[in-house]
């Protein structure tokens, strides 16, 4: 059984520019989380997608997007990047969606993105 | 607003130790607490999961306790090993299961 997968591993961009990263949840998850850590802290929620809409948001500003697909994988979009962007990306997948509280969320590996 | 801090931030013990990591969040109102380990630079690792109306939860060395009245929770690590050497991660689960995470504890089990 796969777990968590994310592509790329790593991404160097420059700034003012645009990346998409990816992420495919655990086989029969249906909600996917995207959380950014940045060196030396703990990761920090960014949103959360089930049924191809977002469900909850954090404290992160417009140039973060997302998308859902039909097979529960998830795209994670940053506009106009900031060298303070640069950070670890990682996706987290579990089952029940808004009303889940209970379930256990599972991480991938991440990408790591520099911005120059 | 959700918070976390762990205490210690960092931890050098040597092999064999049992030892307590320790976690307080300022919101009580969760679902559940989630402990994670990770390792330099890779994702992140679940451990335990215990819910809101539980106490305690174990697999294998590893023992979580919960006292949500108090926002408190424990990691207790049995007879300690150099491949418990990690970053201790602890994580609230709020409404939606979103996690809020504090910035860890740095573990070093030494030969």
């Amino acid at each position: 059984d796969a777990g968590v997968t994310q592509s790329p591993t790593h991404l160097i961009k420059t700034r003012g520019q645009q990346v998409t990263l990816r992420c495919s949840p655990k086989s029969g998850h249906d909600t996917v989380s995207w959380y950014q850590q940045a060196l030396g802290q703990g990761p920090q929620f960014i949103f959360q997608y089930y049924e191809e809409e977002e469900r909850q948001r954090g404290n992160f500003p417009d140039r973060f997007s997302g998308h859902q697909f039909p097979n529960y994988s998830s795209e994670l979009n940053v506009n106009a990047l900031l060298l303070g962007d640069s950070a670890l990306y990682l996706c987290a997948s579990s089952l029940g969606g808004y009303g889940g509280g209970t379930d256990t969320q599972y991480f991938g590996p991440g990408t790591r993105l520099t911005v120059l | 607003k959700q918070e976390v801090t762990q205490i210690p931030a960092a931890l050098s013990v040597p092999e064999g130790e049992n030892l307590v990591l320790n976690c307080s969040f300022t919101d009580s109102a969760i679902y559940n607490l989630q402990w994670f380990r990770q390792d330099p630079g890779k994702g992140l690792t679940s451990l335990l999961l215990i819910q809101s109306s539980q106490r305690e939860q174990t697999s294998g060395r590893l023992n979580a306790s919960l006292d949500k009245s108090s926002g408190r929770s424990t990691l207790y690590i049995a007879a300690s090993q150099p491949g418990d050497s990690a970053t201790y991660l602890c994580a609230p689960a709020g409404g939606g299961n979103k996690l809020t995470f504090g910035t860890g504890t740095q573990l070093k089990v030494e030969l």
